[in-house]
């Protein structure tokens, strides 16, 4: 079945440094990916999409790029700030299959000022 | 636009109490609706999804029970809570395969 490996948490970096959290999958169909955000003592959100290969979503200074060949979504950010700190989740999605999100484990991430 | 709403956010009961969380969704039709658990500091775990009215599949056998009495209704309960039922229930909805989830606020279950 479809799956999503994300890398192990968590991630402490200081303020303006550069973040990669890795995202791996395994679908059987064409899905589409995502990046979730999930904030101290919130829901989560949308954080940004790809929806087919060499696509790069992009959203808050985020991107993540659609690897069709490594099967990986990798999220980077150039320079993080303290308001980044939450817990992020790959996520993919494949139409026709089974009707779900499947989520990665999720990575949480603390910026130090 | 659409928006779900879910209610309440907070929620304390007592072991053995019955349980009914709500998840409505409005400016779409036939969505499918899902529901989350995330108990703390864990990742999230599906617990059963509905693709129409009175269509529901569980994934987890467990205390739980779901309900979709209408086309944009998702109702979550339980006959008895346990102390493992405590946690952070989020509902959601999709509007196809290329947008993703619409996640509700969560309600936040703590069973005592």
């Amino acid at each position: 079945g479809d799956s999503v490996t994300q890398m192990e948490g968590p991630v402490t970096l200081s303020e303006e440094a550069f973040l990669t959290i890795n995202c791996t999958y395994t679908a059987t169909g064409y899905p589409s990916l995502f990046w979730y955000v999930q904030y101290p003592g919130e829901g989560l959100q949308l954080l940004l999409k790809a929806t087919k290969a060499d696509d790069k979503g992009s959203n808050k200074g985020f991107e993540a790029t659609y690897r069709k060949e490594t099967t990986s979504f990798h999220l980077e950010k150039g320079s993080v700030q303290v308001s980044d700190s939450a817990v992020y989740f790959c996520a993919l999605y494949t139409q026709g299959g089974s009707e779900k999100l499947v989520f990665g484990k999720g990575t949480k991430l603390t910026v130090n000022p | 636009s659409q928006t779900i709403h879910q209610w309440p956010a907070t929620l304390v009961q007592p072991v053995g109490s019955p349980l009914s969380l709500e998840c409505t969704v409005e400016g779409t039709s036939n969505p499918n609706l899902y529901w989350y658990r995330q108990a703390a500091g864990r990742g999230l775990q599906l617990l059963f999804y509905s693709v129409g009215i009175g269509q529901i599949s569980s994934e987890v056998p467990q205390n739980l029970s779901a309900s979709r009495p209408q086309d944009r209704q998702f109702i979550l309960s339980s006959k008895k809570l346990l102390l493992s039922d405590s946690g952070f229930y989020l509902c959601a909805w999709i509007q196809g395969a290329g947008y993703g989830y619409t996640f509700g606020s969560g309600t936040r279950l703590t069973v005592v």
